[in-house]
This record gives C-alpha cells, structure tokens and sequence, in this order.
C-alpha cells in the first residue's frame, strides 16, 4: 500500500492568515488529490492534480486555494485569507496504479481562530 | 451529485451482520469501499470493477450492480473493530473528479 505523510499534524490560524499544508508520498506518484472533510460530515474533494497540472477541481477550490508541487516531491496546498468556515480536517491521496482507488495521509487539522 | 448510502446509521452487537447500499444517478464504471475510523483518514478497503462483480475480504465482501448503478457492501459476525463510517468512492466518469458517498456509520457493541 502507497504511504503518504501530511505536515502538519495540527495547524492553528487566524482568520485572514495564509497556510500551507504539505504532503509527501513515500514513492513517485503522478496523480494527487486534496480533499476536506468538516468534523463529522462528508469527504469532499477539493482537487486533482496530474503531472503538475491541476486536472480537475470543485466548486469549493476558489481562488484562496492553490496547489503545487514545489520541488517534484512535496505537493502543498495553499489556503491564502483563512475563514472561519475553512476549519476542517484536511486530507491528500494518492492514487492507486493500477485502479482509481484513494490512499490516504493522516491528514492535517486544521483550526481558524 | 453524490452517491447516496443507506442506512446512514447502524448498531450490531458482535457477531451480527450488516448491509451498507451505495446507490447513484450516474453510472457507475467502478465502486471503491473505505472505513474511516475516528480521528483517522479513510482507509481503502475494495475495488469492484465490473458490473456483477463480488468481492470479498475476510469477513467483509461487496457487489456491484452496474445496472442499478449500485453496489453493497456485507459485513458478517461482525467485530469490534469493524466500527467506524463506511463510505463508498467513485470517480465521475469522463473527470478526474472523485467522489465519496454520504456515509454510513457503523457501532458494533460487546
């Protein structure tokens, strides 16, 4: 099973601040994925990202939200003038080789004051 | 639109079984299974690819029905450990857009 790890674990903000959430698979991957999920409630996808372009993204992923893949390893994802409403668990995935299914990191929380 | 679960909740006591249905409006060309357990990411449990088809994984196996635009998942003499929220996950056909159900909460009791 692919590994990915997410930094950081647990991420306090206030509201108007920028944040950069990190993952980083443990082997080469080209498909990546963010998705946010509110304490109790749905997964939701925010974006799919392939061969360092952005290849599909939701309604949610507006203009304060960004992603890149800085050094060909990390892929970030840039949330820049925080909300309170932006609190949420935030997860990244990798996809599967062979198949479309979804391997997660840990995932960050993250909290906006 | 997202795929719909039913039931959204459920409670079995040990060694009960359980069904989880995932059901769409669009078609369906694949249906991917996850448990989330609290405080954790979804963890990926099966794939099933074609219409028809059944799978299984200890005592967890699922259907697909390409049809229907449906699929179950069965858990039998359920454990402890098989507690958590089920959900299921597609990707939209034609988009690089994945997709997860509404979700099914699951609590097994001693």
């Amino acid at each position: 099973e692919p590994e990915v790890t997410q930094t950081p674990s647990h991420q306090v903000t206030q509201m108007g601040q920028e944040v950069i959430l990190r993952c980083v698979p443990i082997s080469n991957h080209l498909y990546f994925y963010w998705y946010r999920q509110i304490l109790g409630q749905k997964v939701e996808f925010l974006v799919s990202f392939y061969n360092n372009e952005i290849s599909e993204k939701s309604e949610i992923f507006d203009d304060q939200f960004s992603v890149e893949r800085p050094d060909g390893s990390n892929f970030t994802l840039k949330i820049r003038s925080t909300k309170l409403e932006d609190s949420a668990m935030y997860f990244c995935a990798i996809r599967g080789r062979e198949n479309d299914e979804q391997y997660f990191g840990p995932g960050t929380r993250l909290t906006v004051t | 639109q997202q795929p719909v679960q039913s039931p959204q909740a459920v409670i079995l006591r040990e060694g009960e079984d359980a069904v989880i249905n995932c059901s769409s409006s669009k078609a369906l060309y694949s249906v991917h299974w996850y448990r989330q357990k609290h405080g954790e990411a979804p963890v990926f449990l099966m794939i099933l690819l074609k219409g028809g088809e059944q799978k299984g994984h200890d005592k967890i196996s699922a259907s697909f029905n390409e049809k229907k635009q449906q699929s179950s998942l069965y858990l039998t003499a359920s454990q402890l450990s098989y507690s958590g929220t089920y959900f299921c996950g597609t990707l939209r056909g034609g988009t690089y857009k994945y997709i997860f159900g509404t979700g099914t909460r699951l609590k097994v009791l001693a």
